[in-house]
């Protein structure tokens, strides 16, 4: 099965940062790659698809970028709402595999 | 609006089965990809299986291969999933959703709780 490695699986930051968010995978996964954030007691909402579409709804702060085997999450302009923990999945081949998940706290 | 209803999730002792549904409206449930994923108490998310619009195609994580099973009744809009042989490290908040060819897993059910524990 593709790993996916999340880094870093913590991070504390403010209102009104820029965060990054890495997820690497241990093949290559071409373009089948998502972003999910998940609040406490919540399902996950997608966020980000195929890399770096945008999901309907989801604020422009939220970007992503990368290819093949490395990923990266970027919220622009922290908002106390973004404090949650984040996930990536690769959907290229099965299992899909999801990251570890980044826990985004406030500092 | 996509709703997806999970339900079904219970507490079970170690070796015992149980069938969790999943209840979808407000999209052609019959056209879609339909996924299960779970998640263990304080722990991240793992996919456990998804099924084919017609149901003819199904696949599995290695660790559910021969002990879970995936399927659906189109005519009603549901989604299941058989759970036999249960083990402790089972035990998880099983969520469905619908997988599109472009998005990806996209819409997530609530989720439905099963513990397993003697």
């Amino acid at each position: 099965a593709i790993q996916m490695t999340q880094s870093p699986s913590s991070l504390s930051a403010s209102v009104g940062d820029r965060v990054t968010i890495t997820c690497r995978a241990s093949q290559g996964i071409g373009s089948d790659l998502n972003w999910y954030q998940q609040k406490p007691g919540k399902a996950p909402k997608l966020l980000i698809y195929e890399i770096s579409s945008l999901q309907r709804g989801v604020p422009s702060r939220f970007s992503a970028s990368g290819s093949e085997t490395e990923f990266i999450l970027t919220i622009h302009g922290l908002q106390p709402e973004d404090f949650a923990t984040y996930y990536c999945l690769q959907g290229y081949t099965y299992p899909y595999t999801f990251g570890q998940g980044t826990k985004l706290e406030i500092k | 609006e996509v709703q997806l209803v999970d339900s079904g999730g219970a507490l079970v002792q170690p070796g015992g089965s149980l069938r969790l549904s999943c209840v979808a409206s407000g999209f052609p449930f019959s056209s879609y990809w339909m996924t299960w994923v779970r998640q263990a108490p304080g722990k991240g998310l793992e996919w456990v299986a998804n099924i084919k619009p017609d149901g003819s195609e199904k696949f599995y994580v290695d660790s559910v291969k021969g002990r879970f099973t995936i399927s659906r009744d189109n005519a009603k809009n549901s989604l299941f999933l058989e759970m036999n042989n249960l083990r402790a490290d089972d035990t998880a908040v099983y969520y469905c959703a619908r997988d599109t060819a472009v998005v990806g897993v996209e819409s997530w059910g609530q989720g439905t709780l099963v513990t397993v524990s003697s």
